[in-house]
């Protein structure tokens, strides 16, 4: 039973263009969702977050929108640079879950110079 | 401030036997959770810790278990490994649990081969 949803294995983007990274989840109870970065041998780097309240939230080059009627999140990052090359995971918590994180399979993103 | 800190980083294992991972969370942070990640598969999670109890676990067999210590250190425990259980495991932490819009600070993991 897989909640949330990243059907894009991977992408690839020119460096300077936008990267555009989705995600679905199907549980009505995540009002909190997240998106790590994270890089080969590393644990995962939080990058930006967003409450079930708003639609939108912006931090630099990041941006994460999100469609609560669709259920759908998305992540922007304007200009892609290639040192964004990484898998992002997007991630969902409810209040009810504490600190449990539900993520996605991740999406590999490749940025070209 | 240091991070979180996990420890093996690399290990190799034979099926049947068992292995114990450790974790230490950044100072101050009482929440200690840990995932599995095989590819392909994102992160599961394990189960979450909080001032020594349990208070959360995943769907993972009883042969996975955990326990966190008074300082806020936690070990995760395999026993009887399977080939499958072959993956990196993450451990994170946090200040707060209760609010639901807590970001967790993962460490750098401890990928565990099970020959």
């Amino acid at each position: 039973d897989q909640q949330v949803k990243q059907n894009s294995p991977s992408l690839s983007v020119q460096e300077g263009r936008i990267s555009i990274l989705n995600c679905d989840y199907t549980n009505s109870m995540f009002d909190y969702f997240l998106w790590y970065k994270k890089y080969p041998a590393e644990g995962p780097t939080f990058l930006i977050s967003i409450s079930s309240i708003k639609d939108k939230n912006e931090d630099g080059r990041f941006t994460v929108f999100l469609n609560k009627s669709a259920k759908h999140l998305s992540l922007h990052i304007v200009p892609s640079q290639p040192g964004d090359s990484a898998v992002y995971f997007c991630a969902a918590s409810a209040r009810e879950y504490g600190n449990k994180l539900v993520f996605g399979a991740g999406t590999i993103l490749r940025v070209k110079s | 401030k240091a991070g979180v800190t996990q420890t093996p980083r690399y290990l190799i294992k034979t099926r049947g036997q068992q292995v114990t991972l450790s974790c230490s969370p950044i100072s101050g942070h009482r929440s200690v959770s840990w995932y599995q990640q095989t590819p392909g598969q994102g992160l599961q999670f394990l189960f979450e810790y909080f001032s020594e109890t349990q208070r959360n676990k995943g769907n993972f067999p009883g042969r996975f278990s955990g326990r966190q210590f008074s300082n806020s250190r936690s070990e995760m425990n395999v026993s009887t490994l399977e080939l499958g259980d072959s993956a990196l495991y993450l451990c994170a932490s946090s200040y707060y649990r209760d609010t639901g819009a807590n970001v967790l600070t993962f460490g750098a993991g401890s990928r565990l081969t099970v020959l």
